[in-house]
């Protein structure tokens, strides 16, 4: 059964620093990876999908990439800011499976 | 406005009165499926559905039941509530399981049973 792993648990770093987030997983079947990102008590807002032909995907100050035979994938930050303080979970999945493994997330904390 | 809506957002009920949440989105999806989040357990799904009239178990389908009897609806029952299905519940929808173009998550239903 897969097994979604995030590190770090948590993240607390000043504003303006670049940092990395980290997600393995263990079926390195898998086709596809979605990074979410959650406001506390909030939804699941999508930030980026890695499909399988790609190997990453960028969007503004974010940028994820995929590398499915060592069943890792990270999310890049640039330049943080404090709206970017919040809880970060990805989600490998693919083929026709209908279980879905999240991770339980790293949760992110900027100072002003 | 593709979305998933859930209802209601917050709800409080009573031990053992059964109880009905709502999911429906507007996307044609095939695939659906409901989630609950616990602090320090993370997301774990309850049950999913691959198109109307299939549904699964996922991990945690103990206390709930779904139906799928309609592509846009697919609603959570909880027979007899307990307070340990206190939590925070998400809907969420894609074109299929495994489909590559992700997954749209509802805004969530805050339930407490007491």
């Amino acid at each position: 059964k897969q097994e979604v792993t995030q590190i770090p648990a948590a993240l607390s770093v000043p504003e303006g620093e670049n940092l990395v987030l980290n997600c393995s997983f263990t079926d390195s079947a898998i086709y596809n990876l979605q990074w979410f990102r959650q406001d506390p008590g909030k939804g699941l807002t999508s930030l980026l999908l890695i499909q399988s032909s790609q190997r990453e995907q960028t969007s503004g100050r974010l940028n994820a990439s995929l590398d499915k035979s060592s069943g890792r994938s990270t999310l890049y930050i640039a330049a943080s800011q404090p709206g970017d303080s919040a809880t970060y979970l990805c989600l490998p999945y693919g083929g026709s499976q209908g279980n879905l493994i999240f991770g339980k997330g790293t949760k992110l904390s900027v100072k002003p | 406005e593709a979305q998933v809506t859930q209802n209601p957002r917050y709800l409080i009920t009573v031990t053992g009165k059964k109880l009905t949440v709502t999911c429906s989105q507007n996307m044609n999806h095939e695939y659906m499926s409901w989630y609950r989040q616990d602090p320090g357990l993370g997301l774990r799904q309850i049950y999913y559905s691959m198109n109307v009239e299939v549904t699964d178990k996922g991990d945690v389908p103990e206390g709930y039941k779904v139906s799928r009897k309609e592509k846009r609806n697919f609603p959570l029952i909880l027979e007899s509530p307990s307070p340990n299905q206190t939590s925070l519940y998400f809907c969420a929808s894609s074109f299929g399981g495994g489909g590559g173009y992700g997954y749209t998550f509802g805004s969530g239903t805050r339930l407490t049973v007491v």
